[in-house]
């Protein structure tokens, strides 16, 4: 059975604290994983892609890396605006399939 | 209008009413989903619609029924709703790429059901 489990399920750091949140996973056949933001209230926001292992991927304060069992996020020197729930998702199968989520990680940042 | 949008953003339902939660995607996607998500649960798969035609229906009660009439719009049609369906229900689009590689979904603001 397809599943993801992402560690921990909550976590608090200083401003300026770095950290890395886990997304392990177990699929047939990855199609890709993806990383969203969610802010309380709101839709997933799109983050990153990965496809294959090996693959990294950097947008500001953020980095995702990719392994055959599992990914991390990367928080370098986080701000308090960074506080939100970090959702983690795998995708198999065909095109245009569902998306399976862990629960998510939920960060807060204080300054 | 950019991205994906639903309406309306809240709502609140008897268990006897009928309603219908609306998307529209603006992106020129061929894939639409509706996701459920509830407290401290993942989000949850209800539908999907490829090419406006359903794909996926992941073993979701009779009481919610969708409509893709196009592209660009999907609809759940809500009726006779329990307390427990209250929840957050996001409307995704994607572009379904056959061969290799994931499609990335983008997901709607959501509408927040309470079932009274």
């Amino acid at each position: 059975e397809d599943q993801v489990t992402q560690s921990p399920e909550a976590l608090r750091l200083q401003e300026g604290e770095s950290s890395s949140l886990n997304c392990s996973y177990t699929v047939s056949g990855l199609r890709g994983l993806f990383w969203y933001r969610q802010d309380p209230g709101k839709g997933p926001e799109f983050l990153f892609t990965l496809y294959s292992a090996g693959e990294e991927k950097e947008k500001e304060r953020l980095k995702a890396t990719l392994t055959k069992k599992e990914s991390f996020l990367h928080i370098t020197a986080p701000k308090p605006e960074d506080s939100a729930t970090y959702l983690c998702a795998v995708q198999a199968g065909q095109a245009g399939t569902a998306l399976i989520f862990g629960k998510g990680t939920t960060l807060s940042v204080s300054s | 209008e950019t991205g994906v949008t639903q309406t309306p953003r809240h709502l609140v339902m008897g268990m006897t009413n009928k309603k219908s939660l609306k998307c529209e995607q603006h992106l020129g996607h061929n894939a639409m989903y509706w996701y459920k998500q509830s407290a401290k649960k993942p989000l949850e798969l209800m539908f999907v619609y490829s090419l406006e035609e359903r794909v996926e229906n992941n073993s979701v009660p009779s009481r919610f029924s969708p409509e893709c009439p196009n592209s660009s719009h999907l609809f759940l049609h809500l009726h006779t709703l329990q307390p427990e369906d209250s929840a957050l229900y996001l409307c995704a689009s994607s572009q379904a790429v056959t061969g290799g590689g994931g499609d990335t979904q983008y997901f709607g603001p959501g509408t927040r059901l309470t079932v009274l």
